[in-house]
């Protein structure tokens, strides 16, 4: 059973820098992306970004000058440094599992990608 | 950037009722739609990838539907359980973007 732990700073101040560790236990790690989202209180989903095995990177261009994500797989671990926080980065952090595939039905080959395993969430709060 | 847009964006209903979700994506994103459920102070968990296929565990009471541009939940009867906010999210390009989440609540 896969299981991602989370960890990292939960109180900043206005112009640090966000760092946000998450490991992977049981399962495989090169097999997959590895994602960032976060949710501020009382409000949806935003997609930050992710990274596979090889270091890869995709990132939310609303994000991307202010956002690291990179991988440590000797010991099966991603991380997220978003710099210069403000009160607007203020939420709930996640990181997930992405996995991407296809299936053959009816003549044709139909692909996916999907978060399926996710950490429990760490609040971090961005306050003078 | 896609955008996706959910309708109802909140929706009263009752136990054993049969409840239906609409997804709207900005552009053609073929069947690359996933859906999710969040209760409160709790992660996202995956019901259905490409539109239509049940992630295992998930109850066969929840079915997807849809391609191209709509999509919809659908919830054949309620259960106590399922009262929760409910989100979309196209994965067919980056920035992989959500819904804006469909409250589910008891009437």
């Amino acid at each position: 059973q896969v299981q991602l732990q989370q960890w990292g700073a939960g109180l900043l101040k206005p112009s640090e820098t966000l760092s946000l560790t998450c490991a992977v236990y049981g399962g495989s790690f090169s097999s997959y992306y590895w994602s960032w989202i976060r949710q501020p209180p009382g409000k949806g989903l935003e997609w930050i970004g992710e990274v596979n095995h090889s270091g890869s990177t995709n990132y939310n261009p609303s994000l991307k000058s202010r956002v690291t994500i990179s991988v440590d797989t000797s010991k099966n671990q991603f991380s997220l440094k978003l710099s210069s926080v403000t009160a607007a980065d203020t939420a709930v952090y996640y990181c997930a599992r992405g996995y991407s595939g296809s299936y053959y039905e009816r003549g044709s080959y139909y692909y996916y990608y999907y978060m399926d395993v996710w950490g429990k969430g760490t609040t971090v709060t961005v306050s003078s | 950037d896609i955008q996706m847009t959910q309708s109802p964006s909140s929706l009263s209903a009752s136990v054993g009722d049969r409840v239906t979700i609409t997804c709207r994506a900005s552009q053609s994103i073929s069947s690359y739609l996933n859906w999710y459920q969040q209760k409160p102070g709790k992660a996202p968990k995956l019901l259905i990838y490409a539109a239509s296929s049940l992630q295992s565990g998930v109850p066969s009471r929840f079915s997807g539907s849809g391609s191209g541009t709509d999509f919809t939940l659908t919830i054949s009867s309620l259960e106590p359980e399922d009262f929760a906010t409910y989100y979309c999210q196209q994965s067919y390009s980056t920035p992989r973007t959500f819904g804006q989440g469909t409250k589910l609540e008891i009437k």
